[in-house]
């Protein structure tokens, strides 16, 4: 059972407009989310997290909400860019504390 | 600063042979792991390491076997590769600290025929 889903595979956006990309979790225990870039051919990197103790984390153009109250979380990247093209996947802590459980992505596409 | 480094980068096997996949962190982290990526099913967790000397399942661990050589390397081997083992293996370590980012190699991508 997936515990950190992400319902949309797929999302086209404008150049210059917001892309938003969204996540919703089932344990309420989960406190630290995390959201992972990957192109093709080359391993998820790294983007942003955030923790349960707050409702929003800003990285530049990225930006990650928390609604704990319906476990959800989104990522916003304001404005769009070509270069943002790539597949975006939610994460948590799996309950051993290592490793983490995966949504299942988004394949973003930013046209010109 | 290479990082996760994966060897092979593709490898194609047919049904019945063996295969391990290299891994190796030039990071000093103490714990690593391995996913596999199938279309529409994302990353699963098939084994971790959370330290040198231990090993644990993850997700998806059957078909599969895991050695720790070291701090710095973590193989996976299929020791009788099914088809259903076609997919994009990648490696990934992190540190010690509580929810640390994981940080990931290139992939292997594997077929079996």
């Amino acid at each position: 059972d997936q515990q950190v889903k992400q319902n949309s595979p797929s999302l086209s956006v404008q150049e210059g407009r917001i892309s938003i990309l969204n996540c919703d979790y089932t344990n309420s225990m989960f406190d630290y989310f995390l959201w992972y870039k990957k192109y093709p051919a080359e391993g998820p990197t790294f983007l942003i997290s955030i923790s349960s103790i707050k409702d929003k984390n800003e990285d530049g153009r990225f930006t990650v909400f928390l609604n704990k109250s319906a476990k959800h979380l989104s990522l916003h990247i304001v404005p769009s860019q070509p270069g943002d093209s790539a597949v975006y996947f939610c994460a948590a802590p799996r309950d051993s504390g290592y490793a983490l459980n995966f949504g299942k992505g988004t394949s973003l596409l930013v046209t010109p | 600063n290479a990082g996760v480094t994966q060897t092979p980068k593709f490898q194609v096997l047919k049904t019945g042979q063996s295969m391990t996949l290299q891994c190796a962190q030039d990071m000093n982290h103490n714990s690593m792991y391995w996913y596999r990526q199938d279309p529409g099913m994302g990353l699963r967790l098939i084994y971790y390491s959370a330290s040198e000397g231990t090993t644990d399942k993850g997700e998806v661990p059957n078909g599969y076997n895991v050695s720790r050589l070291n701090k710095r390397e973590f193989s996976l081997r299929l020791e009788s590769a099914a088809p259903s083992q076609t997919s994009v293996y990648f490696c990934a370590s992190s540190s010690a600290a509580a929810y640390s980012p994981l940080h990931f190699g290139n992939g292997t991508r594997l077929t079996v025929t």
